[in-house]
């Protein structure tokens, strides 16, 4: 998947709960970005950065949290508050110059318990 | 702002036959369509791209065509191999510095029966 590492594979969550999915990449790449993918649909942007400490809203952010305290590092947060949350998580990023080609990880799928 | 729409939306050939799989988006504007396949369990994985300023792009067995007047692309396998079974995804994008500005299609999954 190029440099880019996301964790679990699967993940399953409690009502009420919150978790955390795992985006890494060793690329050196300054922009990330999180989105969803549900089945017969395309992938919707969640959030993006840009820049280390610095993250922006995607077209459904309501019931998500990031954070990019580290350049290689952008974990999404799926809180209590995003009543449907089951679904393939993608991660992904692009080369300086080339912000058109994404490379996505291999994601994570969260199901509700 | 841009909308793309995908069809079909599952399509099943016979290896060696040639797939066509269609898109079109509403934001003239638009500049970039990138192409995306995407296999089970798997992350997309670009495979081919076209500029506003290019009618067609080939890479072996895979190209895309353009028509800005209609406003619509379409993606071209041909000889498909057992292989190329996967979900395909359009998008079109305005501006070649914003990522977050892609816009996807549904996705189209492909299956070659051998």
């Amino acid at each position: 998947d190029g440099g880019i590492t996301q964790s679990p594979k699967y993940l399953f969550r409690k009502e009420g709960q919150n978790v955390t999915l795992s985006c890494e990449q060793n690329l050196n790449h300054d922009a990330m970005y999180w989105y969803r993918q549900d089945p017969g649909q395309g992938l919707r942007l969640i959030y993006y950065s840009q820049i280390v400490n610095d993250f922006q809203k995607g077209d459904i952010a309501e019931g998500y949290s990031v954070s990019r305290e580290k350049k290689e590092s952008f974990p999404l947060t799926v809180t209590s508050a995003q009543k449907n949350p089951t679904a393939f998580y993608l991660c992904a990023t692009h080369r300086m110059g080339s912000a058109e080609k994404l490379f996505f990880g291999s994601g994570t799928q969260l199901s509700v318990l | 702002g841009e909308n793309v729409e995908q069809h079909p939306s599952t399509l099943s050939v016979q290896e060696g036959d040639s797939a066509v799989i269609k898109c079109t988006y509403s934001d003239s504007a638009s500049n970039y369509f990138p192409w995306y396949k995407q296999e089970l369990g798997k992350g997309p994985q670009l495979i081919i791209d076209i500029r506003s300023n290019v009618g067609e792009k080939k890479d072996q067995r895979i190209a895309v065509t353009l028509n800005k007047t209609a406003k619509h692309f379409s993606l071209h396998i041909t000889e498909t191999q057992p292989e190329d079974s996967a979900v395909y995804f359009c998008a079109a994008i305005r501006g070649m510095d914003s990522s977050y500005k892609l816009i996807f299609g549904s996705g189209t999954r492909l299956l070659v029966r051998p």
